[in-house]
């Protein structure tokens, strides 16, 4: 398995634009986790779904950030407008019910 | 929430050496995990373990669910253990993991 596909690795965008962050994860997995890793407050949970459903997005930020996920095997986080605070290493993870998580590469994201 | 620590936030040791890693957590969980962090930001599961030991090659860990903690044991390190090793919690066992703040462990030859 190829595990879990982050694109892009890294995003470089300027204030006020509008940023989408892709995830693919492990196939037959039924859950998947966005999470947001930065300096001051590490590794925190965005929102995370269960078979293709939002269960928890009480982490997301606020209304800039969106996430969806038409599909078991695709899910998008958007940022828009993006703010310079937003800068983070964003990471996507999956599993299959209560087992291992297992984490994407992360995309690294600059607002300028 | 959940709270997790983790301890000591740094260590440098020099290669060969043995080291501990220690999670404490304030709830009890139906998933814990181990995570390196490597260099390249690259987070890699080490162990899936809610209670229990477990190994694999130099490393191993131990979680004594009843009294809140997990201890991860590195032994004979080398500069390619160098990262950040993170604990992850999760009481309800199908919901986000909530992190400690990890160990920034150095290995110098």
């Amino acid at each position: 398995d190829a595990g879990v596909i982050q694109s892009p690795r890294h995003e470089v965008t300027e204030m006020g634009q509008e940023v989408t962050l892709r995830c693919k994860p492990i196939s037959g997995h039924d859950y998947l986790f966005w999470y947001r890793q930065t300096m001051m407050r590490g590794l925190e949970l965005l929102i995370y779904f269960n078979n293709n459903v939002p269960i928890d997005d009480s982490g997301m930020p606020e209304d800039r950030f969106s996430a969806k996920m038409p599909n078991a095997s695709f899910s998008t986080l958007k940022i828009q407008p993006s703010e310079p605070r937003d800068s983070a290493v964003y990471f996507c993870a999956s599993s299959l019910a209560t087992g291992v998580r297992t984490f994407g590469s992360g995309t690294r994201l600059t607002v300028v | 929430g959940i709270q997790v620590e983790q301890s000591p936030p740094d260590l440098i040791l020099q290669e060969g050496a043995n080291s501990t890693l220690r999670c404490n957590f304030s709830d009890s969980v139906n998933n814990l995990q181990w995570f390196h962090q490597n260099p390249w930001g690259q987070l890699i599961n080490l162990f899936y373990i809610p209670s229990g030991t477990k190994q694999n090659g130099r490393l191993s860990a131990t979680t004594v669910a009843t009294e809140r903690y997990s201890l991860l044991y590195i032994s004979s390190s080398q500069t390619t253990d160098s990262g950040v090793y993170f604990c992850a919690v999760d009481p309800g066992g199908a919901d986000g993991l909530t992190f400690g703040k990890g160990t920034h462990l150095i290995i110098q030859p």
